[in-house]
């Protein structure tokens, strides 16, 4: 069964820390992962896409990784804002074929939030 | 604003009423898609146009939903006879027509409150 898990479920820093988020993921056929940013009530952002060659994007303050062989990928937060606090999401992308993102499998997402 | 534009953001209607959601994807994006998100879930895929063409269509998508992309620019997603179980958001995603990996870019939604 394709699953995407996120780790932890929810997560308070302080402003200025950094924060690494975790996911597992277990689809097949892979095509890409993405993270997403979605605030409260509004659509998902997309922060970094990368497809099993690549092991590492970053998108200013926000750095993913991925392990294709271990199935795994973290999404590193530098120098944390008060407008970083939202739900990151983890997503997978399950076809190889055109129109891919038909078949994204999503996880729950972490809530971050980060206090003053 | 060069992104994708929903319309209207929420809407509120009583049970039995229609309801038509309008998506603008970013110009030039062949690709354009609409996914249902509940509270706490991730989106769930209904449909996907590639120009004007609906390509597919998810099993969520009953017969009382019905999408249009008649000029293959903007989208409409109807939901007849709505009921309380269409409470939800409502995503609207374009993409290029480009690669396998080329990443949806998705709209602020609509927010629909069935009561």
């Amino acid at each position: 069964k394709n699953q995407v898990e996120q780790s932890p479920q929810s997560l308070i820093i302080l402003e200025g820390k950094n924060c690494t988020l975790q996911c597992n993921y277990t689809v097949s056929p892979f095509s890409n992962l993405r993270w997403y940013k979605q605030d409260t009530g509004r659509g998902p952002v997309s922060l970094t896409i990368m497809t099993f060659s690549e092991n590492t994007k970053s998108n200013g303050r926000y750095t993913a990784t991925l392990d294709a062989d271990t199935k795994q990928s973290s999404l590193h937060i530098t120098a944390s804002q008060l407008s970083d606090s939202a739900s990151y999401i983890c997503v997978v992308s399950a076809s190889g074929n055109a129109g891919n993102n038909r078949k994204l499998i999503w996880g729950l997402g972490t809530s971050l939030a980060v206090n003053p | 604003d060069t992104g994708v534009s929903q319309d209207p953001r929420h809407k509120i209607t009583k049970r039995g009423q229609n309801v038509t959601f309008r998506c603008d994807p970013i110009s030039e994006h062949n690709r354009l898609y609409w996914y249902r998100q509940t509270l706490g879930q991730g989106p769930e895929f209904l449909t996907y146009f590639q120009n004007e063409a609906q390509l597919e269509k998810s099993r969520l998508l009953s017969d009382r939903f019905s999408a249009e992309r008649p000029k293959g620019s903007f989208s409409t997603l109807e939901i007849q006879r709505t009921e309380q179980g269409d409470s939800a958001m409502y995503l609207c995603a374009s993409s290029p027509l480009r690669n396998q990996n080329t990443e949806a870019f998705f709209g602020q939604g609509t927010r629909l409150t069935v009561v």
